[in-house]
């Protein structure tokens, strides 16, 4: 069971170019998310995906793009990256159900913007 | 809005120490979470809780569920080596609700 997949682990990127970081998960579960990671600043909210075709705005969504191509994938775009944007990012999936809702994440994609 | 205040940022213990961290919320919450990240990893759940005053047990992790709805801690113990790592908890109010996450807990152990 791979759970949440997310490529590629690891980019350099010049300021201004653009890439696109793939999120898939096997679960089935309806929410889908990307996070930032920075020191001493925890996970941050870029974009959410409640459901196949909705995507909300998280805390930290400015330079980010997203697209929920279909239930099991969650991409996120950087149009033209910057320096700031050196993260390392994290998509998660989860799945109410009776009890209350669990979150998984992808083993981090670590992105460097020079 | 709603906002997890993590404590301490960081701890430096003795193997075989025992662990102690809280997580408060300014909000009622109804669900809290507990997950640990290796370096180099994205962040494993350990405990999930879902009522108020809940204690689960993971070997040696255990967490708890606070009563007032706005707490939740989770203690280690005898601490080993391959619990070193950043600890997080999290949380949502309702379950259609985004997830909060804190800013973690850093563990150091020392030899």
């Amino acid at each position: 069971n791979a759970g949440v997949t997310q490529t590629p682990k690891f980019q350099v990127l010049k300021t201004g170019q653009s890439m696109t970081l793939q999120c898939a998960q096997d679960m089935n579960h309806n929410s889908m998310y990307w996070y930032r990671q920075d020191p001493g600043m925890g996970l941050r909210l870029i974009y959410y995906s409640a459901s196949e075709g909705t995507t909300d705005k998280g805390e930290v969504p400015n330079g980010y793009n997203v697209s929920r191509l279909n239930k099991r994938e969650f991409s996120l775009r950087l149009e033209s990256a910057a320096p700031s944007q050196t993260s390392v990012y994290f998509c998660a999936s989860s799945e109410a159900t009776s009890s209350g809702n669990t979150i998984y994440f992808g083993e981090g994609s670590w992105l460097t913007v020079v | 809005g709603q906002q997890l205040n993590q404590s301490p940022q960081s701890m430096f213990i003795q193997e075989g120490e025992d662990v102690s961290m809280n997580c408060t919320s300014s909000s009622i919450f109804n669900t809290w979470l507990w997950y640990k990240q290796d370096p180099g990893e994205g962040p494993v759940l350990l405990i999930a809780l879902y009522k108020a005053g809940e204690l689960t047990s993971n070997g040696r992790l255990t967490a708890q569920f606070g009563i007032t709805r706005k707490d939740s801690f989770l203690n280690i113990s005898a601490s080993i080596p391959s619990d070193v790592g950043i600890y997080f908890c999290a949380g949502h109010m309702n379950r259609d609700d985004k997830i909060i996450f804190g800013k973690g807990t850093r563990l150091h152990i020392l030899p």
